[in-house]
């Protein structure tokens, strides 16, 4: 089965930053990495497909990058609604998720 | 519009067996995939297998030996069963439209596995 791994696990930031999360495949998986926003109480949000597709109503603000096994993303500057978890899957041999990323208001 | 809905107990006893359902609508089973995913309280996501168009199932190895997926395509339904169901089993079981992201989620139902 293919392993993911996504750091950091928590990461603490102030409105207007820059972040950057990374998830990296146990092995090649092209470009089937999603990337999803949970917020407490709800339902996961998918807002990258495709490694770096922004799906419909997704703000410019977010971006993802990678192929094969290393894959990043990005939020360009912080706002109050951005504070949530974030997984990545890979999807290109059955799924696996990574960990998560806690984004906290530092 | 796209939708999925969870249905199923709220508790189970331990060692009993999960059975839940989830209902789509706005696609067609016949030309898409079904997984389900769960996440305990506080916990990461958790994906434990799917039904693909076609019918034929996958599971996460983990869970294979306990885990059921099969469908009713004129229903539009989807369904779960898995047996010997322990404390650690207590989580949020979600559907989700299957391709190579999961891009549709249901709402999720909260299961407990206590006595």
């Amino acid at each position: 089965a293919i392993q993911i791994t996504q750091s950091p696990t928590s990461l603490s930031a102030s409105l207007g930053d820059r972040v950057t999360l990374t998830c990296r495949a146990s092995q090649d998986i092209n470009n089937k990495m999603s990337w999803y926003q949970q917020k407490p109480g709800e339902v996961p949000q998918l807002l990258i497909s495709y490694a770096s597709s922004l799906q419909s109503g997704t703000p410019s603000r977010f971006s993802g990058s990678g192929s094969g096994t290393d894959f990043s993303f990005t939020i360009s500057h912080l706002q109050s609604e951005d504070f949530a978890t974030y997984f990545c899957l890979q999807g290109y041999s059955l799924y696996t998720f990574g960990g998560g990323t806690k984004l906290e208001l530092k | 519009q796209v939708q999925l809905k969870e249905s199923g107990p709220g508790l189970v006893q331990p060692s009993q067996t999960l059975s839940l359902t989830c209902t789509v609508s706005g696609f067609s089973l016949t030309s898409n995939g079904v997984s389900w995913v769960r996440q305990p309280p506080g916990k990461g996501l958790e994906w434990m297998g799917a039904i693909w168009s076609g019918g034929n199932t996958a599971y996460n190895s983990a869970l294979k030996s306990r885990l059921s997926i099969s469908r009713d395509t004129s229903k539009s339904q989807v369904f779960l069963k898995m047996n010997s169901l322990q404390t650690e089993d207590t989580a949020i079981y979600f559907c989700t439209r299957s391709g190579y992201n999961l891009d549709y989620w249901g709402q999720g139902v909260m299961v407990t596995v206590s006595s």
